[in-house]
C-alpha cells in the first residue's frame, strides 16, 4: 500500500491564482480530511468527508473547496490564493468504525503565496 | 469547547535524559487521546493512543497515561535519543467520526 499520497510537494502561487492540491489513499478509508499547519498553531481542520459524495466544513474552511467523487480521492481547491494561505497542508484518512480510529497522514504540501 | 493544550517548546535535552511533555485537554464526554510525532520534513504519524481513563499507551519507549481526574495525557520517555528529535502533537477525538483536535505541538531537540 502506498498509504496517503499528496501532490505536489511544493508550490508557489501568486495572489489571486487558483490551484488544486491532490490527495489519494489506497486503504479504502471512508473518512478523509485536510489540515493546515502553521507555526505555533498545531494543525487545524479545513474540510472533511465521511464518504464519497459527502463533505463538511472544519474549523477554517474559508477560501477552500473540496469534493469527494470517489473513496480514494479528496482534492482541495484554492479558489483565489491569498498570502494568508501560505502554510503546509496535510491530508489524512481513517476508517472511523470505532472511537479509536487512527488517522494516517500524507507527507504534506508546502504552499507559498506571494 | 473541546481543546488541547501542550507545553511550549522548544525542549532541548541531552541524550539519555528523561523526557516529559505535558498535555491537558478540555472535552465533553470521553474522548480518545493520541500522541502524534512529526519528524523533519515528514507528515505526522501515530506514536501512541489511549481510549479510556487509566489506559496507558506505549510505543518506542514512549508512554502516556489517560488521567481523567486531571484531564491530562503527559508524554514520557526514560532515556531520549538523538533520533527522537521531532515535533510532538497531543490530540483528541471527541466523538466517533474522526475529527481530531490538536495541540500546538512541542518541538524536541536532543543533543549528543
Amino acid at each position: 500500500n502506498a498509504g496517503v499520497t499528496q501532490t505536489p510537494k511544493f508550490q508557489v502561487l501568486k495572489t489571486g491564482q487558483s490551484m488544486t492540491l491532490q490527495c489519494a489513499q489506497d486503504m479504502n478509508h471512508e473518512y478523509m480530511s485536510w489540515y493546515r499547519q502553521d507555526p505555533g498553531m498545531g494543525l487545524r481542520l479545513i474540510h472533511y468527508s465521511v464518504g464519497a459524495g459527502i463533505t463538511d466544513q472544519g474549523e477554517v474552511p474559508n477560501g477552500y473547496n473540496v469534493s469527494r467523487s470517489t473513496t480514494e480521492d479528496f482534492p482541495l481547491r484554492l479558489l483565489s490564493a491569498a498570502p494568508s494561505q501560505t502554510s503546509v497542508y496535510f491530508c489524512a484518512s481513517s476508517d472511523p468504525g470505532t472511537r479509536t480510529d487512527t488517522q494516517y497522514f500524507g507527507p504534506g504540501t508546502r504552499l507559498t503565496v506571494l | 469547547g473541546n481543546s488541547v493544550t501542550q507545553m511550549e517548546g522548544p525542549v532541548t535535552l541531552s541524550e539519555e535524559a528523561f523526557l516529559t511533555i505535558n498535555c491537558t485537554y478540555t472535552a465533553t464526554g470521553y474522548p480518545s487521546l493520541f500522541w502524534y510525532v512529526q519528524y523533519p520534513g515528514e507528515g505526522l504519524q501515530l506514536l501512541l493512543k489511549a481510549t479510556k481513563a487509566d489506559d496507558k499507551g506505549s510505543n518506542k519507549g514512549f508512554e502516556a497515561t489517560y488521567r481523567k481526574e486531571t484531564t491530562s495525557f503527559h508524554l514520557e520517555k526514560g532515556s531520549v535519543q538523538v533520533s527522537d528529535s521531532a515535533v510532538y502533537f497531543c490530540a483528541l477525538i471527541y466523538n466517533q467520526g474522526g475529527k481530531l483536535i490538536f495541540g500546538q505541538g512541542t518541538e524536541l531537540s536532543v543533543k549528543p
